[in-house]
């Protein structure tokens, strides 16, 4: 089944831990995005990358960290997460930049 | 002037009626152009794109796009309770670079 996987889908944690949430794409996708969104702001991108070893910022990449190490994987770092980070995290993958998006289930994080 | 913009709403509309969705983009340059569906928490889930001037038809949804008007829109005919959720308008383009920008989505409701 062709799909983009988050994880964890939930995970609360501290101010300042060190986190990673893991992405991965099973269709051969040049672009991966992810996206946070929060209410009455909608969807926000956050990094993208357009192939394997190129990534770049967008609109809100303050605080976030990403590689793209591997075509299928996408993950995003959070060196020193604060509480205005908390936020529904999405990732997308899509065959080109200019084609649809495909975007996992999300991953809703909470820090305190 | 934020890159998408969309009526919030809500827009309620009784079953079986159209509905009829609006977007408005700022970047002249723009060249791909989606509707996506989204449920209370859960992830988008793409509708329609179009990348042409014109009409676009699938199913009971049409999406038209007027570049000179720097406009799209989203007609739903036949309208299914189950149509009930926040539609986003995202756009992808020349000016933004490989950026996708999403407006904030429209609420609809389908009263039985």
């Amino acid at each position: 089944e062709a799909q983009v996987t988050q994880n964890p889908r939930y995970l609360i944690t501290v101010t300042g831990k060190k986190l990673t949430v893991t992405c991965s794409q099973n269709m051969n996708h040049e672009y991966m995005s992810w996206y946070r969104q929060d209410p009455g702001l909608g969807l926000r991108q956050i990094y993208y990358s357009m192939n394997v070893e190129v990534t770049d910022k967008g609109d809100v990449p303050e605080g976030y960290k990403v590689s793209r190490k591997e075509k299928r994987n996408f993950p995003l770092i959070l060196e020193s997460p604060s509480p205005n980070q908390t936020s529904l995290y999405f990732c997308a993958s899509s065959f080109r930049q200019t084609y649809e998006q495909y975007f996992g289930p999300g991953t809703r994080l909470t820090v305190t | 002037q934020k890159e998408v913009e969309q009526n919030s709403g809500p827009l309620s509309v009784p079953e079986g009626a159209i509905a009829s969705l609006n977007c408005t983009y700022s970047d002249r340059g723009s060249q791909s152009f989606f509707w996506y569906r989204q449920y209370s928490g859960k992830s988008p889930e793409l509708i329609m794109f179009i990348y042409s001037n014109g009409d676009k038809e699938d199913g009971r949804f049409t999406a038209q796009l007027n570049k000179a008007s720097q406009y799209v829109s989203l007609l739903i005919r036949d309208s299914q309770p189950s149509d009930s959720a926040t539609y986003l308008c995202a756009v992808n383009g020349q000016n933004t670079g490989n950026q996708f920008y999403f407006g904030t989505g429209t609420s609809l409701t389908v009263i039985p």
